[in-house]
């Protein structure tokens, strides 16, 4: 089991809808979640941290945190063609909290 | 504050040569990461550093990089002699706190990373 999985994708979604994406990570013992957005030929840029159960909100963006589940998803509303990137999760763990990222999903946001 | 800097932005070499990279981390930042990105892929971690020491190399291929990280400060990634598959961006990271006891870990903060081709 890899420890962050995230969907490839491409994720298309039409111009004002929410965008869904998800993460499952394998290490129960996780504390802190980032989410990363990447522009192609760019690094990646920090969204949004969360590191409590429950909904986070920053924006049009919501993180959302299920430990139980071992899940992280990011919903981003109102979609805009700008959001067109690929988004990473990244998760720390281990002792000395080794920062382990998914292999991203690419979301194409459609005018 | 400044950001992590890192150079070169690019760097072409034949393989079987030898390159290194540098980096600077945001001023007071303990945790230095170095990631290896193949297109398409996500990071991959290649070494942590938490301030002058080693805490995470176990992807790192040892036959042929090397990094350093002298006074807990910037930070050199060596690869020596180079093959085709090297043939990546590389990212240096930094961040404020890992979440020992409890706290939580501060976000990771990236250069603009070293585009490395390999001929």
């Amino acid at each position: 089991q890899k420890e962050v999985e995230q969907n490839s994708g491409p994720l298309s979604v039409p111009e004002g809808a929410i965008a869904s994406l998800n993460c499952t990570y394998s290490d129960r013992g996780s504390q802190s979640f980032f989410w990363y957005r990447q522009y192609s030929g760019k690094s990646p840029e920090l969204i949004m941290s969360i590191y409590s159960n429950g909904d986070k909100e920053d924006g049009r963006f919501t993180a959302q945190l299920n430990k139980a589940s071992q899940y992280v998803s990011l919903l981003i509303r109102d979609s805009q063609p700008s959001d067109s990137a690929t988004y990473l999760c990244a998760v720390p763990s281990g002792g000395y909290q080794k920062v382990t990222f998914g292999t991203g999903t690419k979301l194409q946001v459609i005018p | 504050e400044a950001g992590v800097a890192q150079s070169p932005r690019y760097k072409i070499i034949e393989k079987r040569q030898s390159v290194a990279f540098w980096c600077n981390p945001i001023s007071g930042h303990a945790t230095l990461y170095w990631y290896q990105q193949i297109l398409g892929q996500g990071p991959k971690l290649l070494i942590q550093f938490q301030n002058n020491g080693v805490v995470d190399d176990s992807q790192l291929p040892k036959d042929r990089f090397s990094a350093e990280r002298l006074k807990g400060v910037d930070s050199t990634l060596k690869i020596q002699p180079a093959k085709l598959e090297d043939s990546a961006v590389y990212l240096c990271a930094s961040s404020a706190r890992i979440g020992f006891g409890g706290h939580h870990n501060s976000p990771l903060h990236f250069g603009n990373g070293t585009r490395l081709t390999v001929t």
